[in-house]
């Protein structure tokens, strides 16, 4: 079945480093592949997606490239902020079937930056 | 603010007991989801609604059941509650049941059973 593998963290980096964070999934067919971030105490909100190969989806200074071969979604972002600081989510939606409106979340990375 | 609203905010109650957790779409949106998210599983898929029809299952044990009502909210009952029940609930909404559309996620309910 459909899975997303994130690396889990937590990553604590000082303000104005770059992150990235692995994302890679398995799905058959042409999954969309979106990025969600958690801030404590709220519900998810949609960061950025992408919806086929060789996509680039973006938003607030990140990034993430739909990579078909490689099956992956990294996020990249080459200045963090403190406000950055949340638990981010990668996530994919099958595009096919009867689950098609699902979507199925990595496990989350924890991202600390510090001043 | 998302637009979906969810309540309680906060749940605490005992083993054995049975709760029911609201969820209010963003206006225009047909399409409800329920997750839950926990230390152990992670965020998963329960079940999802589309205009007061089921329409996907995902991993929601035969304790918790779900429906939506014709004004399009929609609720989660947890019956028999156990300890590993204790989790963050979500609910969100979408245009669509398919397709590329946004999720919109609610602030969740915590489910605490003691």
């Amino acid at each position: 079945g459909n899975s997303v593998t994130q690396m889990e963290g937590p990553v604590t980096l000082s303000e104005e480093a770059f992150l990235t964070i692995n994302c890679t999934y398995t799905a058959t067919g042409y999954p969309s592949l979106f990025w969600y971030v958690q801030y404590p105490g709220e519900g998810l909100q949609l960061l950025l997606k992408a919806t086929k190969a060789d996509d680039k989806g973006s938003n607030k200074g990140f990034e993430a490239t739909y990579r078909k071969e490689t099956t992956s979604f990294h996020l990249e972002k080459g200045s963090v902020q403190v406000s950055d600081s949340a638990v981010y989510f990668c996530a994919l939606r099958g595009n096919y079937g009867g689950s098609q409106g699902n979507l199925i979340f990595g496990k989350g990375t924890k991202l600390s930056v510090k001043p | 603010d998302s637009g979906v609203t969810q309540t309680p905010k906060h749940l605490i109650t005992a083993t054995g007991q049975r709760v029911t957790l609201r969820c209010s779409p963003r206006s225009g949106d047909l399409s409800v989801y329920w997750y839950q998210q926990s230390l152990d599983q992670g965020l998963q898929f329960l079940i999802q609604y589309y205009n007061g029809e089921e329409r996907a299952k995902g991993n929601i044990l035969e304790r918790f059941s779900a429906q939506q009502f014709p004004d399009l909210h929609s609720e989660l009952n947890l019956s028999s509650l156990e300890l590993g029940d204790s989790a963050l609930y979500f609910c969100a909404s979408s245009v669509s049941p398919t397709g590329t559309y946004e999720q919109y996620f609610g602030p969740g309910t915590r489910l605490t059973v003691t």
